[in-house]
C-alpha cells in the first residue's frame, strides 16, 4: 500500500463549480499536510498547509484534515480557468515531505 | 524577498555522463530538500540537508549525492546517468524547523539520451 494516495483524475469543471481534492495516507507519523499547485513546466506552489484536524480557509480554497480517518482534502470555490493546473497534497514527517501523485484540473470557461 | 532558484533550466546529457545541478535556497533558508519528479512516479524525496549535513534521506542509489555549503546553497550530484534518470529535479528550501514548510524552485528538467 502506498503511503499516499490520491484521486487521479484527470478532473474537467466548468467556471463557477466548486471542486474537491482528495488524499488518503496510511503512516500515522505524518504531522503536517500541505496542498501544492503546479503549473505546466513550472515548480509546485504552497497552497495551504495545516498541522491539525478541521477546517482550515484561505479565500476561496478550504483545507481539510481528518486524522482519524487519515484523509485529507482541498476545496475549491467559485472555480476560475486560472484555476487549472495539478495538484499535489503533501504530508510531512521527520523533514522530508511524501507526496501524492497529483490530480490535473481544468476548469473550462 | 528572492525564491530559490535552480540552474541550469535544462540540460541534455548523455548515458554514462555525470551531472551537477544547483540550488540558491531562500535567503535565511537552511534546509534544502531534492525531489525527483517524473509521470510515472510523481515527486520523489532525494534527501535533505541542514547546517551542511545531510539529514535525511530517500531510496535512491548511491549514483545520487548532494552537498551543502556553508551559505546553505545546496548541489546534487548524479554519476553514470541512465535513461531513465530523465526527470525534472525539483529543489526546495525551509527554515529547517519542525514546522518545515518548503518552497521551491522552477527545477532543472534533465534529459538523458
Amino acid at each position: 500500500q502506498k503511503e499516499v494516495e490520491q484521486d487521479p483524475g484527470p478532473l474537467s469543471v466548468p467556471e463557477g463549480a466548486i471542486v474537491s481534492l482528495n488524499c488518503t495516507y496510511s503512516n500515522s507519523a505524518f504531522q503536517y499536510f500541505m496542498w501544492y499547485r503546479q503549473y505546466s513546466r513550472k515548480g509546485p506552489e504552497l497552497l495551504m498547509y495545516t498541522y491539525s484536524s478541521g477546517n482550515k480557509e484561505d479565500g476561496r480554497f478550504t483545507a481539510q484534515v481528518d486524522k482519524s480517518s487519515k484523509y485529507i482534502s482541498l476545496f475549491i470555490r467559485d472555480s476560475q480557468p486560472s484555476d487549472s493546473a495539478t495538484y499535489l497534497c503533501a504530508m510531512g514527517s521527520n523533514y522530508k515531505l511524501t507526496f501524492g501523485k497529483g490530480t490535473l484540473l481544468t476548469v473550462n470557461p | 524577498k528572492a525564491g530559490v532558484t535552480q540552474t541550469p533550466r535544462y540540460l541534455i546529457k548523455t548515458r554514462g555522463q555525470q551531472v551537477t545541478l544547483s540550488c540558491s535556497p531562500i535567503s535565511g533558508h537552511r534546509s534544502v530538500s531534492w525531489y525527483q519528479q517524473t509521470p510515472g512516479q510523481g515527486l520523489q524525496f532525494l534527501f535533505e540537508y541542514f547546517s551542511e549535513t545531510q539529514r535525511n534521506k530517500g531510496n535512491f542509489p548511491g549514483r545520487f549525492s548532494g552537498r551543502q555549503f556553508s551559505n546553505s546553497r545546496s548541489e546534487m550530484n548524479v554519476s553514470t546517468l541512465e535513461l531513465g534518470d530523465s526527470a525534472l529535479y525539483l529543489c526546495a528550501s525551509s527554515s529547517g524547523t519542525t514546522e518545515n514548510i518548503q518552497y521551491f524552485g522552477a527545477g532543472t528538467r534533465l534529459s538523458v539520451l
